[in-house]
């Protein structure tokens, strides 16, 4: 059963556009939330998060939205870039306040941005 | 400062043998975690060690074990493989003051499992 589903395998946006990824989870025991970006070869790198206490944290061209009553994450992105294309995945850790913990990740999302 | 190294790159093996893959975490950082990524699916969590101590585990056999030693890397030892374990295993380190989003992740090391 999964907890964490990014039910959009694929995007593709114009350069310039906003991008919006989706996320949906199922444990409302959630406390933390994040997103990451996957470049082929390399391993995920952290890009936003957002504690269950907020429901909205931006920083730059990103923007997490988060709706607890929904159950559900969206990272935007505005204005996408071609250097954005590359898998999101967005992650949950049941840990208080981001402490550590253990990451549950969705299976991904990948996002091409067409000049 | 060094970031997260995995070795090897790539490897192949065959269906009961054994295999070891190793990682060097970011300077600095104590806790290591190790995560299996197979085709198409999000990583999954395998387990934690802080201070050379299992610290967490998710649902994996017993077949998949591991160590880390005291300069804070680790291995991930993975007995009798199955086909099923064909993946990119991935390891993150972090310190354990440190939040989640400091959780760094290294390349990864791709198993084939024939």
């Amino acid at each position: 059963d999964q907890q964490v589903k990014q039910n959009s395998p694929s995007l593709s946006v114009q350069e310039g556009r906003i991008s919006i990824l989706n996320c949906d989870y199922t444990n409302s025991m959630f406390d933390y939330f994040l997103w990451y970006k996957k470049y082929p070869a390399e391993g995920p790198t952290f890009l936003i998060s957002i504690s269950s206490i907020k429901d909205k944290n931006e920083d730059g061209r990103f923007t997490v939205f988060l709706n607890k009553s929904a159950k559900h994450l969206s990272l935007h992105i505005v204005p996408s870039q071609p250097g954005d294309s590359a898998v999101y995945f967005c992650a949950a850790s049941l840990a208080p306040g981001g402490s550590q913990g253990n990451l549950i990740f969705g299976k991904g999302t990948k996002l091409s941005v067409k000049p | 400062e060094t970031g997260v190294t995995q070795s090897p790159t790539h490897l192949i093996k065959t269906r009961g043998q054994q295999v070891t893959l190793r990682c060097s975490s970011q300077s600095g950082h104590n806790t290591v975690s190790w995560y299996q990524q197979a085709l198409g699916q999000g990583p999954q969590f395998i387990f934690q060690y802080y201070r050379e101590e299992e610290n967490g585990r998710g649902n994996f056999p017993p077949r998949f074990s591991g160590l880390q030693f005291p300069n804070y890397s680790s291995e991930l030892n993975v007995n009798a493989l199955e086909l099923d374990d064909s993946a990119l295993y991935l390891c993150a380190s972090s310190s354990p003051q440190g939040p989640l989003n400091e959780q760094f992740f290294g390349p990864g090391t791709r198993l084939t499992v024939l």
